[in-house]
C-alpha cells in the first residue's frame, strides 16, 4: 500500500464549475501538507501549504486537511480552462524534510 | 527572487558523456534538494542537502553524484548514465523552517541515448 494515495482521474469539468480533489494517508506522523500544480513537461508549481489540521484559502484555492481522518482535500471555485493540469498533493513529517507525493490527479476544464 | 533556476532546459547525452545538471536558488533557503520524474509519474527524491551537507540519498546509483558547493547552488554531476535514466530532473529548495512549502525549478529533461 502507497504512503499516500490520490486518483490519477481524469476528471473532466465545465468550465466555471468546483473542481475538488483529495488524498488519503496512512503516516500519522506528516504534519506538513501541499498542493502543487503541474503543467505538462514543467516543474511543479506550489498552489497552497499547510501545517497541521485546518482550512486554509487563498483566492479560488481552498485547501483542507483533517488529520484524524487523514484526509486532505483542495477545492478550486470558478474553474478556467488554464486550470487543466495535473493536481499533486505532497506532504513531509518534518519542515525541511523528505516529500512524499501522491500520484496526482489529471483535471480537465472544459470552456 | 522567489524562483529556483535550472540549467540547462533539456540535454541529451551518450552513455559514455559526463555532463553536469545546475541549480540556483536565492530566497536563502538551506535545504535543496533533487528530484526525478518520469513521465505520468510524481517526482521521487534523490539526495536532499541542508545547510550544505549532503543528508539524504535515497539509495541512487553512483553514476548521479550531487554536489553543492555554496547555499544557492545546488549541481548533479551525471556520468555513464542508461536509456532508462531518461527522465525530468527537478531541482527544489525551502527553508529549513519549511513554512513556505517547497519551490521546485522547472527542471531538466534529459535524454540518454
Amino acid at each position: 500500500q502507497k504512503e499516500v494515495e490520490q486518483d490519477p482521474g481524469p476528471l473532466s469539468v465545465p468550465e466555471g464549475a468546483i473542481v475538488s480533489l483529495n488524498c488519503t494517508y496512512s503516516n500519522s506522523a506528516f504534519q506538513y501538507f501541499m498542493w502543487y500544480r503541474q503543467y505538462s513537461r514543467k516543474g511543479p508549481e506550489l498552489l497552497m501549504y499547510t501545517y497541521s489540521s485546518g482550512n486554509k484559502e487563498d483566492g479560488r484555492f481552498t485547501a483542507q486537511v483533517d488529520k484524524s481522518s487523514k484526509y486532505i482535500s483542495l477545492f478550486i471555485r470558478d474553474s478556467q480552462p488554464s486550470d487543466s493540469a495535473t493536481y499533486l498533493c505532497a506532504m513531509s513529517k518534518a519542515a525541511g524534510n523528505k516529500l512524499t507525493f501522491g500520484g496526482g490527479t489529471r483535471v480537465l476544464v472544459k470552456p | 527572487d522567489t524562483e529556483v533556476t535550472q540549467t540547462p532546459k533539456h540535454l541529451v547525452m551518450g552513455m559514455t558523456n559526463k555532463k553536469s545538471l545546475k541549480c540556483e536558488q536565492h530566497m536563502g533557503h538551506r535545504a535543496m534538494y533533487w528530484y526525478k520524474q518520469k513521465a505520468k509519474k510524481p517526482p521521487e527524491l534523490m539526495f536532499v542537502y541542508s545547510y550544505e551537507k549532503l543528508s539524504i540519498n535515497e539509495s541512487v546509483p553512483s553514476r548521479f553524484s550531487p554536489e553543492c558547493p555554496n547555499s544557492s547552488l545546488l549541481n548533479l554531476h551525471l556520468h555513464a548514465l542508461q536509456p532508462e535514466d531518461s527522465a525530468l530532473y527537478l531541482c527544489a529548495s525551502s527553508s529549513q523552517g519549511g513554512r513556505y512549502g517547497y519551490t521546485f525549478g522547472s527542471g531538466t529533461r534529459l535524454t540518454v541515448v
